[in-house]
């Protein structure tokens, strides 16, 4: 069956520290997709990255980045120089391709907050 | 652009009252979902839909019955409000064809179960 682990509950570092989110997934699909979203404080789910399970390159957005890594599982995102306004809850989500549906598992979030 | 808009944003029940929580989305995507939003439990899906006529359970059904009778609308129903149900509720659509796409969320209804 397919899980989502996002073992670090809560992240507080000081603004302009970087960071690093785990992602840990679990699945017996060879082709799956993998994303990131952010929940800000006022509640919206916002879309941040998506990785299909063939493309193993990491990507860098500004300040994001993110490391897809199959032979460990992992798929962990890094803010470099955070800012106060990435304070939110950070969700991994994993999508399979077997089920022929858009179907998203959540892990159970990092909530990060940057003090200034 | 509207997006996915959900109605009512906020919602207080008593027990054993119905409601239904509304969905509506307006970039004609064939997928739609719903996922309740618990705290320490991440998004859980309860139902999904890949096209008008056609729905099909997620991991946590019990409770809820959707239907989709046009391509943009996705209504969720409480039959019978549980305490158990209350929780934010967030409605999801994507395009499909392009495989796994990203899903757009809709803002969320927090849900009260007295």
């Amino acid at each position: 069956a397919q899980k989502v682990t996002q073992a670090q509950t809560e992240i507080s570092v000081v603004e302009k520290e970087d960071v690093t989110l785990d992602c840990v997934y679990e699945t017996r699909d060879t082709t799956y997709y993998l994303f990131w979203y952010k929940q800000p404080p006022s509640g919206e789910l916002v879309f941040l990255i998506r990785r299909n399970s063939f493309d193993e390159q990491n990507e860098i957005s500004g300040r994001y980045s993110w490391n897809f890594q199959k032979s460990t599982s992992s798929f962990n995102f890094t803010i470099t120089a955070s800012q106060v306004v990435d304070s939110a809850v950070y969700f991994c989500a994993l999508s399979e391709a077997g089920t022929g549906a858009n179907n998203l598992f959540f892990g159970t979030g990092t909530r990060l907050t940057v003090i200034p | 652009n509207a997006g996915v808009t959900q109605t009512p944003k906020f919602q207080v029940l008593k027990t054993g009252q119905s409601m239904t929580l509304q969905c509506a989305q307006d970039m004609n995507h064939e997928y739609m979902s719903w996922y309740r939003q618990d705290p320490g439990m991440g998004l859980r899906l309860i139902h999904y839909s890949v096209g008008a006529g056609i729905t099909d359970q997620g991991e946590v059904p019990n409770g809820y019955n959707v239907s989709r009778s046009t391509t943009e609308d996705f209504p969720l129903r409480l039959l019978s409000a549980a305490p158990s149900q209350t929780s934010v509720y967030f409605c999801a659509s994507s395009m499909t064809g392009t495989q796994n796409a990203e899903a757009f969320f809709g803002q969320g209804t927090r849900l009260t179960v007295v």
